[in-house]
């Protein structure tokens, strides 16, 4: 079975200061993985994707995340948080060969100003 | 690009009656188009997969007969919400798989707030 881990339900951090929200992920198969950024009372807007090749990805508004296949990990990071940044954040993964996207169960995240 | 477009954005409706709300692909066609459920501080819930010319296909424990989805052509998907309860009061959110990208990156509306009373 497909799954998505979001092993932190909130993370804070101070303005200024790099940013990490994790994600681990379970796919019986290559994983396309995605991250995506929800404002409230929004839907949820696309920052990045992990295909294949360079495992660093850069997505919009900073956000870059790195994609480690021994670990199953696909991390999001920016290496200066802003306040703005605040938002409830989701990993997805979708199987090379599936339809279906498989989402974690977010991760709230606070930068204090 | 790749926007998706969601209306209402907000409804408030009485108990019994139905809500029709429309997901629109505005600048891409998607064959495919997902309809998800969320609550206060949740993760998504997938309710089904809307296919173009076809009919739906429902994840286990969501009523077909309740919640009604039309996929008539490549830029729209309507769920319709039928008999509507207090509890199904919810934010409704739709997405859109985009065929044209790698990965077919699948791009979501806004959400619509639906309250029953």
């Amino acid at each position: 079975a497909q799954s998505v881990a979001q092993p932190e339900d909130q993370v804070n951090v101070a303005e200024g200061n790099p940013l990490t929200v994790k994600c681990t992920y379970s796919v019986s198969g290559n994983p396309y993985l995605f991250w995506y950024v929800q404002y409230p009372n929004r839907g949820l807007q696309f920052l990045l994707k992990y295909i294949t090749g360079d495992n660093l990805v850069k997505g919009s508004y900073g956000f870059e995340a790195e994609f480690n296949k021994s670990q199953t990990s696909f991390h999001l990071k920016k290496p200066s948080a802003l306040v703005s940044d605040s938002a409830l954040y989701f990993c997805a993964v979708r199987v090379y060969t599936g339809n279906q996207f498989y989402f974690g169960t977010g991760t709230s995240l606070t930068v204090i100003p | 690009g790749a926007v998706v477009s969601q209306h209402p954005s907000r409804v408030i409706c009485k108990s019994g009656t139905s809500v029709k709300i429309e997901c629109r692909s505005l600048d891409f066609q998607a064959t495919t188009m997902f309809w998800y459920r969320q609550f206060p501080k949740k993760s998504l819930m997938l309710m089904a997969t809307s296919n173009e010319g076809s009919k739906a296909t429902y994840e286990q424990g969501v009523e077909k007969d309740k919640f009604l989805i039309n996929h008539a052509s490549l830029t729209l998907s309507t769920l319709t919400v039928t008999s509507a309860h207090p509890e199904d009061s919810s934010f409704y959110i739709c997405s859109a798989k985009h065929l044209g990208e790698i990965a077919d990156t699948q791009y979501f509306g806004p959400g619509t707030r639906l309250t029953v009373l």
